[in-house]
């Protein structure tokens, strides 16, 4: 059964500050792996999409890597703003069109 | 274009009682999930629907959860009876699935339940 691990859990960082999460599945078998952004209160908001084939996707101040064999993934973040604050998931896609989500990063972007 | 709708957005009940979430995805998107996120945990799937039949519901607790698709469009899910554990943000999300497993599910903002 896949399983995603997400770390740190939490994550507390000045203004300004470059910062990566991390995320870990043990299937190696995906189709492809997914950064989401939930706010409180909100729904999820996919960020950046990584095929299995590909290594890598960058938007903006966003950068999403990808380990296939190695089972990991990581999310970068440059600059970091107040308004990145927010709850942080990723997520693998596995046969049938089923997501199966890691237990998050909470991260806050001091002022 | 318009997003996933549901309703209601907060729901508080007691334990036993029924309860029933709606959605509404977006115009043209033939699948529909629904997941549960208890607090601290990522979202775990439900059921899946593809127009008005079920895809998957291996992980849905059929003694006390139901869910249908009647029309292919919109669709419900129930509890009842409902339990403590059953408190959770309940997600819908949509997708177009054009067959190549790579649609985006775009999520509704989520039905905050509390039981009692």
């Amino acid at each position: 059964k896949q399983e995603v691990t997400q770390i740190p859990a939490a994550l507390s960082v000045p203004e300004g500050e470059n910062l990566v999460l991390n995320c870990s599945f043990t299937d190696s078998a995906i189709y492809n792996l997914q950064w989401f952004r939930q706010d409180p209160g909100k729904g999820l908001t996919s960020l950046l999409l990584i095929q299995s084939s590909q290594r890598e996707q960058t938007s903006g101040r966003l950068n999403a890597s990808l380990d296939k064999s190695s089972g990991r993934s990581t999310l970068y973040i440059a600059a970091s703003q107040p308004g990145d604050s927010a709850t942080y998931l990723c997520a693998v896609l596995t046969g049938a069109n089923n997501l199966f989500f890691g237990t998050g990063t909470r991260l806050t972007v001091i002022p | 274009e318009a997003g996933v709708a549901q309703s209601p957005r907060y729901k508080i009940i007691e334990k036993r009682q029924s309860v029933a979430f709606w959605c509404n995805p977006i115009s043209g998107h033939a699948t529909l999930y629904w997941y549960q996120q208890i607090l601290g945990q990522g979202p775990k799937l439900l059921i899946q629907f593809q127009n008005n039949g079920v895809v998957d519901d291996s992980q849905l607790p059929k003694d006390r959860f139901s869910a249908e698709r009647l029309k292919g469009v919109d669709s419900t899910l129930k509890i009842q009876p409902a339990k403590l554990e059953d408190s959770a943000v309940y997600l819908c999300a949509s997708s177009s699935l054009r067959g190549d497993l790579t649609d985006t599910q775009y999520f509704g903002p989520g039905t905050r339940l509390t039981v009692l």
